[in-house]
């Protein structure tokens, strides 16, 4: 079976525009989770969404916002954006709500704002 | 304070040497979970274990409930160990949080 799967890989973007990332979970995986890891730090949890409804939200500002698809794959969209954004963006599928079960992470979207 | 703290921050080592990584968290918790990402982003789950002990091959990974305390140990180790080693608290509102991950480097 495919792993978790992201794109794109890379994303160069200008402050104030606005950036959609992409995410497959593994077949059979209903929790889609989604990361920013800024260089040198851990992930920090942005959100999570299980049977397309969102189960949980980081302390992120409404420029980041989320969906997820009936086919349970997921976008994360991020407007206006600002030199911080600049980020590895982690997503995780897990088979249910995500905090018992295992997470399966994707190789991630770099994103650099310029 | 970080809910979640690692030590050590960096760790090096000589092939064969048995490693040793720190986990504190302060939250409440339904599971941890330890990660290794490699250079370039790519995150593996290792472990994900709520009381006791558990192992793959020459990682084991311990957690005390009571002192909220975990550690990951890797016997033998070899320079493909090398990675950054994380560890992540999954709390009761269904998010992790992570630590900020040891990164360890194993010489031939």
């Amino acid at each position: 079976d495919a792993g978790v799967t992201q794109s794109p890989t890379h994303l160069i973007k200008t402050r104030g525009q606005h950036v959609t990332l992409r995410c497959s979970p593994i077949s059979g995986h209903k929790s889609v989770s989604w990361y920013q890891q800024v260089l040198g730090q851990g992930p920090q949890f942005i959100f999570q969404y299980y049977e397309k409804e969102e189960r949980g939200r980081g302390n992120f500002p409404d420029r980041f916002s989320a969906r997820q698809f009936p086919n349970y794959s997921s976008e994360l969209n991020v407007n206006a954006l600002l030199l911080g954004d600049s980020a590895l963006y982690l997503c995780a599928s897990s088979r249910q709500g995500g905090r018992t079960y295992e997470q399966y992470f994707g190789p991630g979207t770099r994103l650099t704002v310029t | 304070k970080n809910e979640v703290e690692q030590s050590p921050q960096n760790l090096t080592a000589q092939e064969g040497e048995f490693i040793t990584i720190n986990c504190s968290y302060s939250v409440g918790i339904s599971a941890l979970h330890w990660l290794q990402q490699h250079p370039g982003g790519g995150i593996v789950s290792l472990f994900m274990l709520s009381s006791g002990k558990k192992k793959h091959g020459r990682l084991i990974a311990t957690i005390n409930i009571q002192e909220k305390h975990s550690s990951l140990h890797i016997t033998a180790s070899h320079p493909r160990d090398s990675a950054v080693y994380i560890c992540a608290a999954a709390d009761y509102t269904d998010k992790l949080i992570f630590g900020t991950g040891t990164r360890l480097q194993v010489f031939p």
